[in-house]
């Protein structure tokens, strides 16, 4: 199938500790490869995306992903959270056809 | 760039009701999808179009639901008759599909509550 596998659907962790958001990805799917967040009653905004190069990704908030072939897996990290990363984190690729298809999604609940 | 810009932001229709929603994508854009995003299904790609022509329809729900693109600026989203389950956030994004530039970007969604 083509899919993209969000494997927490929510993650709640203390201010300043370190996170990691799982996304793995089915091997049908392209290897463009994104982050969006979602804060509360506000659209999609992209994070981060892989599209070829390095395979590590950096957004300007602090968060990096890895892309991970073998492992078929994209998983968004930050070393020390704030309040405000509080927020949905979704998982995004495109399938062959074009079709831009999320994961499930990732509540990161950040706690004082 | 204003970005994707959608309306109504918000839309509160009794069941029965026909329901438009609209979508501008962002200028020189030439692909445009609509998503549904609910508690319970997350996010659900709906339809989306290339070059104003619709590539994939197979996320709509019921023949209850239409899209159109009849230019590049402008698409609506349509459901007829309305029915409560419809209730849902829906969202519009854009890309310019080729040369590199992959992200879509998304407008601030219409919150439909149908009752």
């Amino acid at each position: 199938a083509q899919s993209v596998t969000q494997l927490d659907s929510q993650v709640p962790v203390f201010e300043e500790a370190p996170v990691e958001l799982r996304c793995n990805y089915s091997s049908s799917v392209s290897v463009y490869l994104f982050w969006y967040v979602q804060y509360p009653n506000q659209g999609l905004q992209l994070l981060l995306k892989y599209l070829s190069g390095s395979t590590l990704v950096e957004s300007i908030n602090g968060f990096e992903a890895e892309f991970n072939k073998s492992q078929t897996s994209f998983h968004l990290r930050k070393p020390s959270v704030h309040i405000s990363d509080t927020a949905e984190y979704f998982c995004a690729a495109y399938n062959q056809g074009g079709k831009l298809i999320f994961g499930q999604g990732t509540e990161l609940s950040v706690k004082p | 760039d204003a970005g994707v810009i959608q309306s109504p932001r918000h839309e509160v229709t009794e069941m029965g009701q026909e329901v438009t929603l609209r979508c501008k994508p962002i200028s020189g854009h030439n692909s445009l999808f609509w998503y549904r995003q609910t508690m319970m299904r997350g996010l659900e790609l709906l339809i989306y179009f290339n070059n104003n022509v619709p590539i994939d329809d197979s996320g709509m729900p019921e023949d209850r639901f239409s899209a159109k693109m009849p230019n590049a600026s402008f698409s609506t989203l349509k459901i007829q008759p309305s029915e409560p389950r419809d209730s849902a956030v829906y969202f519009c994004a854009s890309r310019l599909q080729g040369g590199g530039n992959t992200e879509a970007f998304f407008g601030q969604g219409t919150r439909l509550t149908v009752v």
